[in-house]
């Protein structure tokens, strides 16, 4: 099955500063790279995903890069505002394609 | 006009009883998912069912049973509650059959604490 590896486990960062989180994986048939970011007391929401014929999706201050040869992905946040700080989630389908596997997840903390 | 809305918030309970959570959507998506999410944040898929038929059981103990009167209803019963069942339980739901290229969308879970 898919095996995700998400790191940092934390990240610290200034108010205006950029944050970046990196996910692996290992089934190469995978196609479709969500994340998702998680408030205190709230279930996961998707914030941008990427499908396997693209390199890159933007949106606003958030984007999403993809390395099919290398099997990685990463999410970029810049401008980091307070209300930026939570727990974020990356996921990847495999290639049964009926469930996601999710990364174990990055606690970010911007300090204002 | 809550997408995905599951009861309790909270559960705390004894070892050893039966308990149930219930998941409802209104985004009329096809498939539901019962999420669990340890201390450590982990989050791990137990079942998925696509129009009321199980398509995903990930190895759960069989004192989780979900059950699905309708494809906008997923509930999740356990008997014989254990200290390790201990979690944060979610429900998702997401359009067509499955993960491909589909978000999922989440409730705000289930804390459940066994005593």
């Amino acid at each position: 099955g898919e095996n995700v590896e998400q790191h940092p486990s934390t990240l610290s960062v200034q108010e205006g500063d950029s944050a970046v989180i990196k996910c692996t994986y290992s089934d190469s048939a995978s196609n479709y790279f969500p994340w998702y970011k998680q408030e205190l007391g709230k279930g996961p929401q998707l914030i941008i995903d990427i499908r396997s014929n693209v390199g890159e999706k933007k949106d606003q201050r958030i984007a999403v890069t993809l390395n099919k040869t290398a099997k990685h992905f990463s999410l970029h946040i810049t401008e980091t505002q307070p209300e930026d700080s939570a727990v974020y989630f990356c996921a990847a389908p495999g290639a049964a394609g009926n469930k996601l596997t999710f990364g174990g997840g990055t606690r970010v903390l911007v300090k204002p | 006009d809550t997408a995905v809305s599951q009861t309790p918030k909270y559960l705390v309970t004894q070892m050893g009883n039966d308990k149930s959570i219930k998941c409802e959507q209104n985004l009329g998506h096809d498939t539901m998912y019962w999420y669990k999410q340890d201390s450590k944040k982990f989050l791990k898929i137990m079942f998925s069912y696509n129009n009321k038929e199980l398509i995903i059981n990930e190895t759960v103990p069989n004192r989780f049973s979900p059950k699905s009167p309708d494809k906008a209803h997923l509930n999740l019963h356990i008997n014989s509650l254990e200290l390790g069942d201990s979690a944060v339980y979610f429900c998702a739901s997401s359009q067509g059959q499955g993960a491909l290229n589909q978000p999922q969308h989440f409730g705000d879970g289930t804390r459940l604490s066994i005593l």
